[in-house]
């Protein structure tokens, strides 16, 4: 089955600075990848996502990047705030079966 | 619109015991999900229906069960719980496939075994 690597586990940034959060997947026919930002005790919420015949989308402060060949995906968050702080999870999906493959997790800190 | 809701909120089991979380969405979607999250973890799928009458195992389906009811509710089943079930658990829905679109999520119910 699918694999997803989440690589930092934590990540501390100054205000204002940016934060990048890098993914790679497994399985070639994966072509949906979602970015979810979830805060303690919440459910996770879908932040910007990219299919896989689109390499960059951008949503205001926030970009994601996607690498077909190479298999990995980041996400650019630029200009951090304090509210940007959270759990963020990459996931794919659509390759063999349903439903959405998760990476561990990346504890995004921002420093006042 | 209330999106997709879960009962209970919280719970706490024995060994041994037996119950029904239930999730129910009001999107009409066709698609429904149950993942698991634990400690420094991302999801994982446990099981995954497709449409009303149908369902397939996910990642970590040992142990449960499921019912697709109808198209709005999709329940899941742990017959005899052990402390290694101890979890936060999470509905979602989604119009079809994911790879068609946005899975919405549940507010999710955080079950401890004891």
């Amino acid at each position: 089955g699918e694999n997803v690597e989440q690589h930092p586990s934590t990540l501390s940034v100054q205000e204002g600075d940016s934060a990048v959060i890098k993914c790679t997947y497994s399985d070639s026919a994966s072509n949906y990848f979602p970015w979810y930002k979830q805060e303690l005790g919440k459910r996770p919420q879908l932040i910007i996502d990219i299919r896989s015949n689109v390499g960059e989308k951008k949503d205001q402060r926030i970009a994601v990047t996607l690498n077909k060949t190479a298999k990995h995906f980041s996400l650019h968050i630029t200009e951090t705030q304090p509210e940007d702080s959270a759990v963020y999870f990459c996931a794919s999906g659509g390759g063999g079966a349903d439903g959405l493959t998760f990476g561990k997790g990346t504890h995004l800190i921002i420093q006042p | 619109n209330a999106g997709v809701t879960q009962t209970p909120k919280f719970q706490v089991l024995k060994t041994g015991q037996s119950m029904t979380l239930q999730c129910a969405q009001d999107m009409n979607h066709n698609s429904m999900y149950w993942y698991r999250q634990d400690p420094g973890m991302g999801l994982r799928l446990i099981y995954y229906s497709a449409s009303e009458g149908t369902t397939d195992k996910g990642e970590v389906p040992n142990g449960y069960n499921v019912s697709r009811l109808n198209k709005r509710e999709f329940s899941l089943r742990l017959e005899s719980a052990a402390p290694s079930q101890t979890s936060v658990y999470f509905c979602a829905s989604s119009e079809g496939p994911i790879s068609s679109g946005e899975q919405y999520f549940g507010p999710g119910t955080r079950l401890t075994v004891t």
